[in-house]
């Protein structure tokens, strides 16, 4: 069974960081490219980042651009979200999910609170 | 970037009705990699139909999807109970992989 759970979230101060994880078992982790998804309160999906199977290629919404990193560790089957500089605005439910063209399989997601 | 901007809003419909939202991208949705997810309260996004008209898993065939460039459309034949719920398109034919807004299918 494909299990992904994201961790990390929690209540942090504008201009705060955090980090986010998401532990992945059930399939070949370095076989896929992976994303970041985040959902605002009563608001619709927003696509954060992606990174490929290989952690090379790396893409983000420019919303998020320069505060926050995307990173993987294959080894240990795991996804990483990096979020500095945080602002009101990015709070939400963050969802990791896996990629195979679409995102196929989802986890149930972190909420962040961005909040003084 | 390529915007997506779905249709109706809201869907008001009754048990055994067919539903038919429509998702318009900006430009041309390279490969025609447009897929539908399904949200309910509190849960994560599910995978529909992607490419644009390829059922994913365990989805039921009252479950289409059609469309090609610019227009596509997902089609529920003939909604049951569990099908009220948010639906979104997503373009992934380019890097950055854009939502449309939703289209909230309610119970009439």
């Amino acid at each position: 069974e494909v299990l992904l759970v994201e961790s990390g979230g929690g209540l942090v101060q504008p201009g705060g960081s955090l980090r986010l994880s998401c532990a992945t078992s059930g399939f070949i982790f370095s076989s896929y490219d992976m994303n970041w998804v985040r959902q605002a309160p009563g608001k619709g999906l927003e696509w954060v980042s992606s990174i490929s199977n290989s952690g090379i290629t790396i893409y983000y919404a420019d919303s998020v651009r320069g505060r926050f990193t995307i990173s993987r560790d294959n080894a240990k089957n795991s996804l990483y979200l990096q979020l500095n500089n945080l602002r009101a605005e990015d709070t939400g439910v963050y969802y990791c999910a896996r990629d195979r063209g679409p995102s196929d399989s989802w986890g149930q997601g972190t909420l962040v609170t961005v909040s003084s | 970037e390529i915007v997506l901007t779905q249709s109706p809003g809201t869907l008001s419909l009754s048990p055994g009705e067919r539903a038919t939202l429509s998702c318009r991208a900006s430009q041309t949705v390279s490969n025609n990699y447009l897929a539908w997810f399904q949200q309910k309260p509190g849960q994560a996004p599910r995978l529909l139909v992607y490419g644009p008209s390829t059922r994913a898993t365990g989805i039921p065939n009252r479950f289409s999807g059609s469309g090609s460039a610019t227009d596509f459309t997902l089609t529920i034949s003939r909604l049951e109970p569990e099908d009220f719920a948010m639906y979104y398109c997503q373009q992934y034919g380019s890097s950055s992989k854009m939502f449309g807004q939703g289209t909230k299918v309610e119970i009439k």
